[in-house]
């Protein structure tokens, strides 16, 4: 079984401001983990994935993220947000092998300030 | 055309209608899918499709009737559809062969209101 916890459903930032979007996951076997961003009225976009090897992972847009098996954690960072990074962020953690079995956490609200 | 395609973008139809969503990947992908996203609800997987094979169906009322021809399309029959059936369907697809990672490539959506 897998599961994907995101911490808190709405996150504002100043424009410029460092963003962290938190997520933690679980599964039985090594996963692989992604972030997907959607802008309004349109569907999910990739923005990184962790499959296997380096455990920091850049991304479109600027963004990255760091694999911690320890903490099982998989935070979405950038160092500056910018207006047009105002979207919904869903982590989700797939299982290899076969048809993918993607498991996609409640998303997260990100609202970029002026 | 590229990416995932999904047609139509909007549609309002009643209780009684018949529709259908139709969905179009141009990335050579094997399986598709079929995702419902409702306001502050998970995205929720509705049907799976591999080789055109249904290998996944997540307990979905019957009034949602999936269609796949072929690889490269995939519909969503709609028919007696309840007003909490409202939201965004989204069609996603992958490639479900080798080294597959779960990375899925999704159309925009067809928003759908049932009055």
């Amino acid at each position: 079984a897998q599961s994907v916890t995101q911490l808190g459903s709405h996150v504002s930032v100043s424009e410029g401001a460092l963003v962290l979007l938190r997520c933690n996951y679980s599964s039985s076997v090594p996963p692989y983990l992604f972030w997907y961003v959607q802008y309004p009225n349109q569907g999910l976009q990739l923005l990184l994935k962790y499959t296997t090897g380096a455990t920091l992972v850049k991304g479109i847009n600027g963004f990255e993220a760091e694999f911690k098996k320890s903490e099982t954690s998989f935070h979405l960072t950038k160092p500056s947000a910018h207006m047009s990074d105002a979207a919904e962020y869903f982590c989700a953690v797939s299982r290899s092998g076969g048809y993918q079995k993607v498991t996609f956490g409640t998303g997260t609200k990100l609202q970029v300030i002026p | 055309e590229t990416g995932v395609t999904q047609t139509p973008r909007h549609l309002v139809m009643g209780m009684t209608n018949k529709k259908s969503l139709k969905c179009e990947q141009h990335l050579g992908h094997n399986a598709m899918y079929w995702y419902k996203q409702s306001a502050k609800k998970p995205l929720e997987l509705m049907f799976v499709y591999s080789l055109e094979e249904r290998v996944e169906n997540n307990s979905v009322p019957s009034r949602f009737s999936p269609e796949c021809p072929n690889s490269s399309h995939l519909f969503l029959h709609l028919h007696t559809l309840q007003p909490e059936d409202s939201a965004l369907y989204l069609c996603a697809s992958s490639q479900d062969r080798g080294l597959n990672t779960g990375e899925l490539f999704f159309g925009e959506g067809s928003r759908l209101t049932v009055l």
